[in-house]
């Protein structure tokens, strides 16, 4: 079945950076985009930008540019999101999430379980 | 930079019927997706585009918009309904993606 398998839970230092990995299964990957939306405790869902799949172009929110990169490995079909400068309000929830290739709506079908990411001294 | 706005909180009786809105200038050019997450779980797929259902989503859940509005109804609410959901579409410039607040159902 189609499914996004995201890594475990990270505990990072202020200033430090983190990569979460999120592998795909049960489809093609390259024909996809994916999507990184975080969580803050108890706050709603905050998009952070997407990656085509199969190109590798990015775009990225602008709360995010410059401190995210978005990267996919096709021979393994995962995508990475890298975030940097990390500060105590980067503690979220990450998530992973399918859409299709749209003019429209980004339809986001298929979500990762979520990665834990805390930032504490 | 455009938003999606929901109210942040709606209840319901057991078995009837419920509205949730969100409105922004966005929506008048794309549709909007609907997503249910529960504590502690990832969001679910629940609606897309001018009224569609993903396979496996109850037929109580239904879409709707017009203008700068779109509607999610769930007809018949059952507890298991119960959850936040969440609207999104593409942002006016037509680049990024808008999520909505969120809008917490409670089921009485």
């Amino acid at each position: 079945q189609v499914q996004l398998v995201q890594s475990g839970a990270e505990v990072k230092k202020p200033g430090a950076s983190v990569k979460v990995s999120c592998k795909a299964s049960g489809y093609t990957f390259s024909t996809y985009y994916i999507h990184w939306v975080r969580q803050a405790p108890g706050q709603g869902l905050e998009w952070m930008g997407i990656i085509n799949s199969g190109g590798g172009s990015t775009g990225y929110a602008q709360k995010f540019q410059g401190r995210v990169t978005m990267t996919r490995d096709r021979s393994t079909s995962t995508v990475y999101m890298e975030l940097s400068s990390l500060t105590s309000e980067d503690t979220a929830v990450y998530y992973c999430a399918r859409s299709a290739p749209s003019v429209g709506s980004y339809d986001m079908d298929v979500w990762g379980k979520g990665t834990t990411v805390t930032v504490s001294s | 930079s455009s938003e999606l706005t929901q109210d942040p909180a709606v209840s319901v009786a057991l078995g009837q019927t419920v509205r949730i809105t969100c409105q922004g200038d966005s929506l008048r050019n794309y549709y909007a997706s609907w997503y249910q997450q529960k504590p502690g779980q990832a969001p679910l797929f629940v609606i897309y585009g001018q009224n569609n259902r993903p396979s496996g989503i109850p037929d109580r859940f239904s879409g709707s918009s017009s203008g700068d509005t779109a509607s999610l109804t769930i007809t018949g609410a059952q507890a298991e309904d119960e959850a936040d959901y969440y609207c999104n579409s593409r942002d006016s410039s037509g680049n990024h993606v808008i999520f909505g607040g969120g809008t917490k159902l409670t089921v009485l």
